[in-house]
């Protein structure tokens, strides 16, 4: 079935560091992928989303590429702040997956912590 | 604030009990999701209503049962309750249907269930 693969966490970063958090899938569909981020102790937040391959999302200094010859969408900022500390989940939501978009599927998350 | 709304937002209940947990998605929001979050398993998708109708299941278990009534809230249906169950479960809603093509879909707060 369908899967993401995130790398594991935690990961610890000092202020204005370069972020790299790799995710890769496995889809037998057109999934479109998406990063959600979780502050501590609120729900899931989209941060950012592709549909088709070489789509870049963006938001918030974050970007992420769809990679369909690597089926990746690595997460990237260049320069983080303290207040990016939060957990991060890769997702992809395939339109085979129940006949519906929005289905999502989550790896387990990467926790990221940055120091000041 | 993402606009859906859970209660309640913490509960503690014993081995062998019931509970419902209460979502009202976005305004205008037709679709409504249920998802379970714990440490083991990470993010899983349980259940997926539009308009009133089952649309789509995933790792839902027999003892859990959901519906989305007419104003489009939801009720999620815990009963026989494990020490396993304790969990987060999260809510969540779309505007899109089946053939709904990037989605973006909200979560709310969640649910903190402990089971004792």
């Amino acid at each position: 079935g369908d899967s993401v693969t995130q790398m594991e966490g935690p990961v610890t970063l000092s202020e204005e560091a370069f972020l790299t958090i790799n995710c890769t899938y496995t889809a037998t569909g057109y999934p479109s992928l998406f990063w959600y981020v979780q502050y501590p102790g609120e729900g899931l937040q989209l941060l950012l989303k592709a549909t088709k391959a070489d789509d870049k999302g963006s938001n918030k200094g974050f970007e992420a590429t769809y990679r369909k010859e690597t089926t990746s969408f690595h997460l990237e900022k260049g320069s983080v702040q303290v207040s990016d500390s939060a957990v991060y989940f890769c997702a992809l939501s395939d339109l085979n997956y129940g006949g519906s978009q929005g289905n999502l599927i989550f790896g387990k998350g990467t926790k990221l912590s940055v120091k000041p | 604030d993402s606009g859906v709304t859970q209660t309640p937002k913490h509960l503690i209940t014993a081995t062998g009990q019931r509970v419902t947990l209460r979502c009202s998605p976005r305004s205008g929001d037709l679709s409504v999701y249920w998802y379970q979050q714990s440490l083991d398993q990470g993010l899983q998708f349980l259940i997926q209503y539009y308009n009133g109708e089952e649309r789509a299941k995933g790792n839902i278990l027999e003892r859990f049962s959901a519906q989305q009534f007419p104003d489009l809230h939801s009720e999620l249906n815990l009963s026989s309750l494990e020490l396993g169950d304790s969990a987060l479960y999260f809510c969540a809603s779309s505007v899109g249907g089946p053939t709904g093509s990037g989605n973006t879909i909200y979560f709310g707060e969640g649910s903190w269930l402990t089971v004792v």
